[in-house]
Protein backbone atom coordinates (compact mmCIF):
# COMPACT_ATOMS: atom_id res chain seq x y z
CA UNK A 1 0.00 0.00 0.00
CA UNK A 2 1.10 3.50 -0.64
CA UNK A 3 1.53 6.04 1.64
CA UNK A 4 2.78 9.51 2.33
CA UNK A 5 3.63 10.66 6.50
CA UNK A 6 4.09 14.72 7.33
CA UNK A 7 5.02 14.45 10.90
CA UNK A 8 4.61 18.49 11.26
CA UNK A 9 1.73 19.13 11.72
CA UNK A 10 1.87 23.09 12.28
CA UNK A 11 5.37 25.39 11.98
CA UNK A 12 5.69 28.95 12.81
CA UNK A 13 8.40 30.66 11.54
CA UNK A 14 9.69 34.27 11.80
CA UNK A 15 9.60 36.59 8.18
CA UNK A 16 12.94 35.39 6.38
CA UNK A 17 13.70 32.34 8.38
CA UNK A 18 14.08 29.47 6.14
CA UNK A 19 12.10 26.24 6.93
CA UNK A 20 11.83 22.69 5.72
CA UNK A 21 8.57 20.79 5.62
CA UNK A 22 9.26 17.15 5.90
CA UNK A 23 7.23 13.88 4.00
CA UNK A 24 8.58 10.50 4.50
CA UNK A 25 6.32 8.21 1.57
CA UNK A 26 5.82 4.31 1.32
CA UNK A 27 5.50 2.74 -1.81
CA UNK A 28 6.38 -0.86 -3.37
CA UNK A 29 6.39 0.31 -6.41
CA UNK A 30 10.25 0.86 -7.95
CA UNK A 31 8.70 4.11 -10.22
CA UNK A 32 6.19 6.53 -9.07
CA UNK A 33 5.73 10.43 -8.65
CA UNK A 34 6.10 12.47 -6.11
CA UNK A 35 4.25 16.04 -5.80
CA UNK A 36 3.91 19.30 -3.78
CA UNK A 37 1.09 20.90 -3.11
CA UNK A 38 -0.02 24.69 -1.54
CA UNK A 39 -3.18 25.20 -0.02
CA UNK A 40 -3.47 29.05 0.99
CA UNK A 41 -5.92 30.53 3.60
CA UNK A 42 -8.39 31.37 0.54
CA UNK A 43 -8.67 27.76 0.27
CA UNK A 44 -7.51 26.55 -3.68
CA UNK A 45 -5.26 23.76 -4.05
CA UNK A 46 -1.67 25.06 -5.43
CA UNK A 47 0.60 22.38 -7.62
CA UNK A 48 3.87 23.32 -7.06
CA UNK A 49 6.00 20.38 -8.32
CA UNK A 50 6.14 17.21 -9.42
CA UNK A 51 9.30 14.90 -9.41
CA UNK A 52 9.94 11.27 -11.04
CA UNK A 53 11.21 8.70 -8.96
CA UNK A 54 14.26 7.93 -11.60
CA UNK A 55 14.94 11.41 -11.25
CA UNK A 56 16.94 12.18 -8.05
CA UNK A 57 18.38 15.71 -8.92
CA UNK A 58 17.27 18.42 -6.17
CA UNK A 59 15.05 21.02 -7.62
CA UNK A 60 15.17 24.79 -6.90
CA UNK A 61 13.06 27.39 -7.99
CA UNK A 62 13.88 31.21 -6.69
CA UNK A 63 13.04 30.80 -2.72
CA UNK A 64 11.63 27.19 -3.14
CA UNK A 65 13.99 23.86 -3.21
CA UNK A 66 13.32 19.84 -3.15
CA UNK A 67 15.37 17.47 -1.82
CA UNK A 68 14.60 13.82 -3.36
CA UNK A 69 16.45 11.50 -0.92
CA UNK A 70 15.14 7.74 -2.75
CA UNK A 71 17.23 6.14 -0.34
CA UNK A 72 15.54 7.35 2.89
CA UNK A 73 12.16 8.03 1.58
CA UNK A 74 11.80 11.53 1.58
CA UNK A 75 10.89 14.45 -0.34
CA UNK A 76 11.74 17.54 1.44
CA UNK A 77 10.32 21.00 0.64
CA UNK A 78 12.41 23.56 1.63
CA UNK A 79 11.57 28.14 1.66
CA UNK A 80 14.57 30.09 1.74
CA UNK A 81 13.84 33.66 3.55
CA UNK A 82 10.37 32.87 3.95
CA UNK A 83 7.78 35.32 3.73
CA UNK A 84 3.99 35.96 5.32
CA UNK A 85 2.40 35.03 1.72
CA UNK A 86 4.08 31.34 2.19
CA UNK A 87 1.37 31.08 4.96
CA UNK A 88 -0.53 27.80 3.96
CA UNK A 89 -1.31 24.11 4.34
CA UNK A 90 1.37 22.29 2.15
CA UNK A 91 0.75 18.77 1.20
CA UNK A 92 2.90 16.15 -0.23
CA UNK A 93 1.33 13.55 -2.57
CA UNK A 94 2.34 10.23 -4.02
CA UNK A 95 1.18 8.97 -7.26
CA UNK A 96 2.05 5.11 -9.03
CA UNK A 97 3.59 5.48 -12.77
CA UNK A 98 1.22 2.05 -13.58
CA UNK A 99 -1.67 4.58 -13.54
CA UNK A 100 0.19 7.34 -15.31
CA UNK A 101 0.06 9.40 -12.70
CA UNK A 102 -2.95 11.22 -11.30
CA UNK A 103 -4.74 9.09 -8.16
CA UNK A 104 -2.87 11.12 -5.92
CA UNK A 105 -2.35 9.79 -2.22
CA UNK A 106 -1.81 12.73 -0.18
CA UNK A 107 -0.22 13.14 3.55
CA UNK A 108 -2.16 15.38 6.09
CA UNK A 109 -0.52 18.79 5.50
CA UNK A 110 1.69 20.83 7.52
CA UNK A 111 0.52 24.26 8.24
CA UNK A 112 2.89 26.58 7.56
CA UNK A 113 2.48 29.79 9.44
CA UNK A 114 5.25 32.80 8.76
CA UNK A 115 5.05 35.83 11.25
CA UNK A 116 6.19 39.52 10.27
CA UNK B 1 -13.40 31.26 -15.74
CA UNK B 2 -11.86 28.55 -13.70
CA UNK B 3 -11.21 25.23 -15.82
CA UNK B 4 -12.32 22.92 -12.91
CA UNK B 5 -15.39 24.19 -11.58
CA UNK B 6 -17.64 23.19 -8.93
CA UNK B 7 -21.32 23.74 -7.27
CA UNK B 8 -22.19 24.53 -5.24
CA UNK B 9 -19.46 26.13 -3.62
CA UNK B 10 -21.14 25.80 -0.14
CA UNK B 11 -24.33 24.03 1.06
CA UNK B 12 -25.74 23.47 4.63
CA UNK B 13 -28.19 20.21 4.90
CA UNK B 14 -29.96 17.81 7.51
CA UNK B 15 -29.21 14.19 8.21
CA UNK B 16 -30.90 11.81 5.67
CA UNK B 17 -30.85 14.73 2.76
CA UNK B 18 -29.60 13.63 -0.61
CA UNK B 19 -27.00 16.10 -2.11
CA UNK B 20 -25.29 16.08 -5.59
CA UNK B 21 -21.99 18.29 -6.29
CA UNK B 22 -21.10 18.84 -9.60
CA UNK B 23 -17.95 19.22 -11.08
CA UNK B 24 -17.15 20.38 -14.91
CA UNK B 25 -13.94 20.87 -16.51
CA UNK B 26 -12.98 22.64 -19.78
CA UNK B 27 -9.30 21.51 -19.84
CA UNK B 28 -10.28 18.27 -22.08
CA UNK B 29 -8.71 15.90 -19.57
CA UNK B 30 -10.13 12.38 -19.13
CA UNK B 31 -9.65 11.49 -15.87
CA UNK B 32 -11.91 13.62 -12.59
CA UNK B 33 -11.49 12.48 -8.89
CA UNK B 34 -13.58 13.26 -6.36
CA UNK B 35 -11.37 13.86 -2.57
CA UNK B 36 -12.45 15.07 0.75
CA UNK B 37 -10.72 17.26 3.23
CA UNK B 38 -10.76 17.26 6.79
CA UNK B 39 -8.19 18.55 9.28
CA UNK B 40 -5.44 16.60 9.98
CA UNK B 41 -6.09 14.01 7.64
CA UNK B 42 -5.05 15.70 4.37
CA UNK B 43 -7.27 14.71 1.29
CA UNK B 44 -8.55 11.49 0.92
CA UNK B 45 -9.52 10.08 -2.26
CA UNK B 46 -13.45 9.28 -2.82
CA UNK B 47 -14.00 8.32 -6.44
CA UNK B 48 -12.57 8.45 -9.55
CA UNK B 49 -12.94 7.89 -13.00
CA UNK B 50 -10.25 7.43 -15.83
CA UNK B 51 -12.70 7.78 -18.94
CA UNK B 52 -16.58 8.40 -19.28
CA UNK B 53 -17.35 4.51 -18.87
CA UNK B 54 -14.69 3.96 -15.83
CA UNK B 55 -15.49 4.57 -12.50
CA UNK B 56 -13.97 3.33 -9.38
CA UNK B 57 -13.95 3.48 -5.47
CA UNK B 58 -11.24 5.44 -3.25
CA UNK B 59 -10.70 4.83 -0.14
CA UNK B 60 -13.55 6.25 1.35
CA UNK B 61 -16.12 5.50 -1.06
CA UNK B 62 -19.20 4.00 1.62
CA UNK B 63 -22.27 6.50 1.38
CA UNK B 64 -21.22 8.33 -1.84
CA UNK B 65 -21.59 7.59 -5.21
CA UNK B 66 -20.48 8.84 -8.90
CA UNK B 67 -22.06 9.41 -12.14
CA UNK B 68 -19.98 10.76 -15.20
CA UNK B 69 -22.24 12.29 -17.50
CA UNK B 70 -19.70 13.08 -20.12
CA UNK B 71 -15.83 13.85 -20.67
CA UNK B 72 -16.02 16.98 -18.81
CA UNK B 73 -19.00 16.28 -16.00
CA UNK B 74 -18.47 14.36 -12.95
CA UNK B 75 -21.14 14.76 -9.78
CA UNK B 76 -20.68 13.30 -6.41
CA UNK B 77 -23.87 12.18 -4.23
CA UNK B 78 -24.45 11.16 -1.11
CA UNK B 79 -27.58 9.34 -0.98
CA UNK B 80 -28.44 10.02 2.34
CA UNK B 81 -25.77 12.62 4.37
CA UNK B 82 -25.12 12.33 7.89
CA UNK B 83 -23.17 14.48 9.99
CA UNK B 84 -19.70 13.03 9.46
CA UNK B 85 -20.15 14.06 5.90
CA UNK B 86 -19.63 17.28 6.88
CA UNK B 87 -16.09 18.45 4.96
CA UNK B 88 -14.40 20.44 2.00
CA UNK B 89 -14.97 18.29 -1.03
CA UNK B 90 -12.67 18.66 -3.68
CA UNK B 91 -13.22 17.95 -7.81
CA UNK B 92 -9.86 17.43 -9.55
CA UNK B 93 -8.76 16.25 -13.51
CA UNK B 94 -5.53 15.25 -14.60
CA UNK B 95 -4.07 14.51 -17.79
CA UNK B 96 -2.03 11.06 -18.07
CA UNK B 97 1.44 11.51 -18.25
CA UNK B 98 2.62 11.11 -21.78
CA UNK B 99 -0.40 11.72 -23.34
CA UNK B 100 -2.21 15.30 -22.63
CA UNK B 101 -0.87 15.72 -19.16
CA UNK B 102 2.02 15.43 -16.96
CA UNK B 103 -0.34 13.73 -14.15
CA UNK B 104 -0.12 16.40 -11.27
CA UNK B 105 -3.92 17.04 -10.41
CA UNK B 106 -5.70 20.44 -11.44
CA UNK B 107 -8.13 21.21 -8.63
CA UNK B 108 -12.27 22.77 -8.08
CA UNK B 109 -12.13 25.97 -5.83
CA UNK B 110 -13.75 23.51 -3.08
CA UNK B 111 -17.55 22.59 -2.28
CA UNK B 112 -17.96 22.97 1.80
CA UNK B 113 -20.54 21.03 3.00
CA UNK B 114 -22.13 21.15 6.22
CA UNK B 115 -24.85 18.29 7.33
CA UNK B 116 -26.40 19.47 10.56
Amino acid sequence: AQKVTQAQTEISVVEKEDVTLDCVYETRDTTYYLFWYKQPPSGELVFLIRRNSFDEQNEISGRYSWNFQKSTSSFNFTITASQVVDSAVYFCALSSIYNQGGKLIFGQGTELSVKP
Amino acid sequence: DADVTQTPRNRITKTGKRIMLECSQTKGHDRMYWYRQDPGLGLRLIYYSFDVKDINKGEISDGYSVSRQAQAKFSLSLESAIPNQTALYFCATSGAVGTRGTGELFFGEGSRLTVL
